[in-house]
């Protein structure tokens, strides 16, 4: 089982849609949890943190389940600007800290 | 505020060449990532150097790798030589420290091994 698990999609979907993505992690010692943003060819841009108490910044929700071990982003009212890949990073505490990043779920948002 | 700058922003090499990458963080933060990002993956971290201190290097292919972060500003990411299997992204990222800090990323360099 790899570290981090995402679906690479892609996830199609109209616009004004709501649509969700996992991230699954192995490391039950993990403490930080993000999502990044990332454009074709571009680099990954800070989305938003993942706090235990659940985290939401406009249309975006981010959500900790530590028993179950995942994250997840909610995206409300889809535009088509929110076409992207969308990548997430845990990381654990103490010792050695590897940022770890999963490969990422395609959104492609459609008129 | 100037984000984190690379360069180049592409180079392209013949196999066992050498190739130098060079990246600038955002000023004041101690924390400095290379990652290595193959095309349909996520980045995957080669080296983190807290300032001047090279840390977490356990991915860093030292055969052929080196970085070094003089005065714990810039850095340099050394591949020699190089191999097609190396064609990739690298990327620069910076945060104030590890942790739970967000890490910001340069633009990258795309290499291409020919």
């Amino acid at each position: 089982r790899k570290e981090v698990e995402q679906d690479p999609g892609p996830f199609n979907v109209p616009e004004g849609a709501t649509v969700a993505f996992n991230c699954t992690y192995s490391n039950s010692a993990s403490q930080s949890f993000f999502w990044y943003r990332q454009d074709c060819r571009k680099e990954p841009k800070l989305l938003m943190s993942v706090y235990s108490s659940g985290n939401e910044d406009g249309r975006f929700t981010a959500q900790l389940n530590r028993a179950s071990q995942y994250i997840s982003l909610l995206i409300r009212d889809s535009k088509l600007s929110d076409s992207a890949t969308y990548l997430c990073v845990v990381s654990p505490s103490g010792g050695s800290y590897i940022p770890t990043f999963g490969r990422g779920t395609s959104l492609i948002v459609h008129p | 505020e100037a984000g984190v700058v690379q360069s180049p922003r592409y180079k392209i090499i013949e196999k066992k060449q050498p190739v130098a990458f060079w990246c600038n963080p955002i000023s004041g933060h101690n924390t400095l990532y290379w990652y290595r990002q193959n095309l349909g993956q996520g980045p995957e971290l080669l080296i983190r150097y807290e300032n001047e201190e090279a840390v977490d290097d356990s991915q860093l292919p030292k055969d052929r790798f080196s970085a070094e972060r003089l005065k714990g500003v810039d850095s340099t990411l050394k591949i020699q030589p190089a191999e097609l299997g190396d064609s990739a992204v690298y990327l620069c990222a910076s945060s104030l420290a590890r942790g739970t800090y967000e890490q910001y990323f340069g633009p990258g360099t795309r290499l291409t091994v020919t």
